[in-house]
């Protein structure tokens, strides 16, 4: 079964301190991995798509990697407003292209 | 910027009501989805939809049931609410398999 784990499940960072968080998958057929991030009480919000091993994508302070196993958002000198939730979701053609997503990184930037 | 709507944003119902959830999009998108989230855990996918007249379940098992008459609608019923089924529910559209999918801002549903 396709599977999408994340980690760590919560992040403190201070603010300027950079980390990455990690979005390991198990899928046949990858059409596309995905980010996104969710503030409380709102619809998750579209941030990136990698699509093969060794793309990367950046916005702003966020920057997307992915390789064959996993894929690793990095949070470069983060502010108290990139606090949220971060979730990662994959589609496969051999999951009969359901989008399923981890369980996300909560992260809190501390001014 | 998304185009895609649900209503109600927030409804409380009594056990054993029949209720429709709506989300429409505008972006003319072919797939879409419905997730149940409840606070603080992850999204669980219930149903999906190829496009018009197409409709999948998805990898959490639920009570509801959902139709695709219209390329823009894609609402989400439950026959007779119970208080398990709180929670709140996302929509969320994409144009093609492997391309980004743009969610509404939920409906929160209680059950009392």
């Amino acid at each position: 079964e396709d599977q999408v784990t994340q980690s760590p499940e919560a992040l403190r960072l201070q603010e300027g301190e950079s980390s990455s968080l990690n979005c390991s998958y198990t899928v046949s057929g990858l059409r596309g991995l995905f980010w996104y991030r969710q503030d409380p009480g709102k619809g998750p919000e579209f941030l990136f798509t990698l699509y093969s091993a060794g793309e990367e994508k950046e916005k702003e302070r966020l920057k997307a990697t992915l390789t064959k196993k996993e894929s690793f958002l990095h949070i470069t000198a983060p502010k108290p407003e990139d606090s949220a939730t971060y979730l990662c979701a994959v589609q496969a053609e051999a999951a009969g292209n359901k989008l399923t997503f981890g369980g996300g990184t909560r992260v809190l930037v501390k001014p | 910027e998304a185009d895609i709507y649900q209503t109600p944003r927030y409804l409380v119902i009594g056990t054993g009501k029949k209720i429709t959830l709506e989300c429409s999009q505008t972006m003319g998108h072919d797939k879409m989805y419905w997730y149940q989230q409840d606070p603080g855990m992850e999204l669980h996918l219930i149903h999906y939809s190829y496009g018009v007249n197409s409709t999948e379940k998805g990898d959490l098992s639920s009570e509801s049931t959902v139709s695709r008459i219209r390329t823009e609608h894609f609402p989400l019923t439950l026959e007779s609410a119970r208080p398990s089924h709180t929670s709140q529910y996302l929509c969320a559209s994409s144009e093609y398999w492997g391309t980004e999918a743009f969610f509404g801002q939920g409906t929160r549903l209680t059950v009392v």
